[in-house]
């Protein structure tokens, strides 16, 4: 199994709303990434996970939580958010951190 | 300042046709460099990786290399199809282990026309 698995596919919430991603693998990575990627830019990296713990924060506000529940899920919780961050959001998994990414099919978020 | 930068921006060719990407980068330390595909509204996909010592990687039709020198690369594809139409995005390895950090290039958007 080489699949990264995100749901939902499409999310659309209010600014007052609280909503969660999911993101699961099994392929037995130990590094796990948050990415946001506006229209025709680059992912931008969030977050990354190794071995379960928080590893790297890139200063994202704190609307956005994330959570590592175990070695194969990662969530990330969303609340209050601002339309600007309307975007599509992508999970990625390696076997330690900086080795080759592989990618879920993203959840794109629309904040109304 | 570690940067990675691609050109062109996009590019349109016609099915069949030949084209190159290019990939310029200012990373310290250098780990290695790969090429992902991302097509539209789902997440890249790794089409190579080059490492320090490698010059050319073919892989199907996509064909890397890396001139360490003049810390360049480019993404050759060979008679190209409609399903190439994608971004192509180059990120970079910086440094090692838990320090390691990936830089992503800008991308280049590529459209194969019939």
């Amino acid at each position: 199994d080489t699949e990264v698995t995100q749901t939902p596919k499409h999310l659309v919430m209010g600014m007052t709303n609280k909503k969660s991603l999911k993101c699961e693998q099994h392929m037995g990575h130990r590094a796990m990434y948050w990415y946001k990627q506006k229209a025709k830019k680059p992912p931008e990296l969030m977050f990354v996970y190794s071995y379960e713990k928080l590893s790297i924060n890139e200063s994202v506000p704190s609307r956005f939580s994330p959570e590592c529940p175990n070695s194969s899920l990662l969530n990330l919780h969303l609340h209050a958010l601002q339309p600007e961050d309307s975007a599509l959001y992508l999970c990625a998994s390696s076997q330690w951190i900086g080795e080759k990414l592989f990618f879920g099919s993203g959840t794109q978020l629309s904040v109304l | 300042k570690n940067q990675v930068e691609q050109s062109p921006q996009s590019l349109i060719i016609l099915e069949g046709k030949n084209c190159t990407l290019q990939c310029n980068y200012t990373v310290s330390p250098f780990s290695n460099l790969r090429w992902y595909k991302q097509d539209t509204g789902r997440g890249p996909v790794s089409l190579t990786i080059m490492t320090f010592s490698e010059n050319t990687k073919s892989n199907g039709r996509y064909t890397a290399t890396l001139d360490a020198d003049t810390k360049q690369s480019s993404l050759h594809i060979t008679a190209s199809q409609l399903s190439d139409s994608a971004s192509y995005i180059c990120v970079v390895s910086a440094g090692g282990g838990a320090t390691n950090k990936l830089i992503f290039g800008t991308g280049t958007l590529l459209a194969v026309q019939p």
